[in-house]
């Protein structure tokens, strides 16, 4: 059975702060898809990133960036310099292919004050 | 670009009462799903479609069924609504390619009185 493990409910850091939102996950398969979502308060889910298991490259998308290590079966996400527009709930999600759908954690509710 | 588009956004219900969720999606994509998004939970698989006349159920699918009308088309049905159906529901779909994301409806909350 796969498992998406954000242990932090929520997150509250002042503005121009660097946050880390951990996800932790569990799986058997070797080959598997891991990907972040962003829910505003407006309530739709905004696809953030997608890395597959086999390519461990660090990615840096502005102020976003996200660090997988299979080695410890993590995928965080740093947000640097936020922004009060960050404030959301951010999902990890876990894909192992065919046709089953993302296994999701239970979400990290980032508060950013201004 | 419509995306995924749920309808109704907003509903109330008895307990007892029946509906259906409506979900149509116009990336011609394979594979659509049916999650539930409730407090403390996350997202929850109710019941997924991974081509036109195939359905298979999630992690909940306890107390829904679905219909896959067409490629287009995912329906989900409360056939005797209960009051731990109150939740947010959120229609996806995904190209059958594995290396894809899913994308999202703009859900429907719904409250079972």
């Amino acid at each position: 059975a796969q498992k998406v493990t954000q242990a932090q409910t929520e997150i509250s850091v002042v503005e121009k702060e660097d946050v880390t939102l951990d996800c932790v996950y569990e799986t058997r398969d070797t080959t598997y898809y891991l990907f972040w979502y962003k829910q505003p308060p407006s309530g739709e889910l905004v696809f953030l990133i997608r890395r597959n298991s086999f390519d461990e490259q660090n990615e840096i998308s502005g102020r976003y960036s996200w660090n997988f290590q299979k080695s410890t079966s993590s995928f965080n996400f740093t947000i640097t310099a936020s922004q009060v527009v960050d404030s959301a709930v951010y999902f990890c999600a876990l894909y192992r292919g065919g046709a089953d759908g993302l296994t999701f954690g239970k979400g990290t509710h980032l508060i950013i004050q201004p | 670009n419509a995306g995924v588009t749920q309808t109704p956004k907003f509903q109330v219900l008895k307990t007892g009462q029946s509906m259906t969720l409506q979900c149509a999606q116009d990336m011609n994509h394979n594979s659509m799903y049916w999650y539930r998004q409730d407090p403390g939970m996350g997202l929850r698989l109710i019941y997924y479609s991974a081509s036109e006349g195939t359905t298979d159920k999630g992690e909940v699918p306890n107390g829904y069924n679905v219909s896959r009308l067409n490629k287009r088309e995912f329906s989900l049905r409360l056939e005797s609504a209960a009051p731990s159906q109150t939740s947010v529901y959120f229609c996806a779909s995904r190209d059958g390619q594995v290396n894809t994301e899913a994308f999202f409806g703009q859900g429907t909350r719904l409250t079972v009185v």
